[in-house]
């Protein structure tokens, strides 16, 4: 299986600020990744496919980047409704994998 | 737009069969455009991808999990099933049914609300 790290696995931030968080691959995976947001008690919500595409309706305030085995989510101005935990998810083979989370929170 | 939407008991017994249904609107489990996935997510923890199924009724199911789980097609009520046996504490979790469109660059982009299976006697 594709081991999928993310990290940090916490994050305090404040509103307005950039913050990046990151997803390491254990084996090169092209640009098969996405990335998710879930509130508490909510289902996953796709923001990010194939590394940077913006899935329709997310604000651009999100991206994506990378190729192989380094990925990253970037929220340029963070939002209050940002506040959430943040999935990496790869899907270039069988069985998909997910990142174990990070967790943004107001500082 | 399409809506997925799980349902079963909340609650099963431990080496019991867990019984999950997905219902889908705004597009066809008969259709060779989509996979339907089950995932699921352990209280407080990670998510878990358990397998899919495609309209001609091949599956696939993650191997950690295979000896285990059955999954269904019912194309006249447009549902789409999972069926996971002899079930002990670990595998209380929201299970999410999804959608994954045919196209390589695509993944799940559509999710049911998820519902939450405690496995308890």
């Amino acid at each position: 299986d594709v081991q999928m790290t993310q990290s940090p696995s916490t994050l305090s931030a404040f509103v307005g600020d950039r913050v990046t968080i990151t997803c390491r691959a254990s084996q090169g995976i092209s640009t098969y990744v996405a990335w998710y947001q879930q509130h508490p008690g909510k289902a996953p919500k796709l923001l990010i496919y194939k590394a940077s595409n913006l899935e329709r309706g997310v604000p651009s305030r999100f991206s994506g980047s990378g190729f192989g085995t380094e990925f990253t989510l970037t929220i340029s101005s963070l939002q209050p409704d940002d506040f959430a935990t943040y999935w990496c998810q790869q899907y270039v083979i069988y069985p998909v994998t997910f990142g174990g989370g990070t967790k943004v929170e107001i500082k | 737009q399409v809506q997925l939407q799980e349902s079963g008991p909340g609650l099963v017994k431990p080496s019991e069969t867990l019984s999950l249904t997905c219902t889908v609107s705004g597009d066809s489990v008969n259709s060779d455009k989509s996979y339907w996935h089950w995932i699921r997510q352990p209280p407080g923890k990670g998510l878990e991808w358990i397998g899919y199924i495609f309209y001609s009724g091949n599956t696939t199911y993650n191997p950690s999990l295979m000896s285990r789980v059955t999954m269904s097609l019912d194309t006249s009520k447009n549902q789409f099933s999972l069926k996971m046996t002899s079930v002990t504490a670990a595998d209380t979790a929201v299970y999410y049914c999804t959608r994954r469109l045919r196209i390589a660059a695509r993944t799940f982009d559509s999710w049911g609300q998820g519902t939450l299976v405690t496995v308890s006697s």
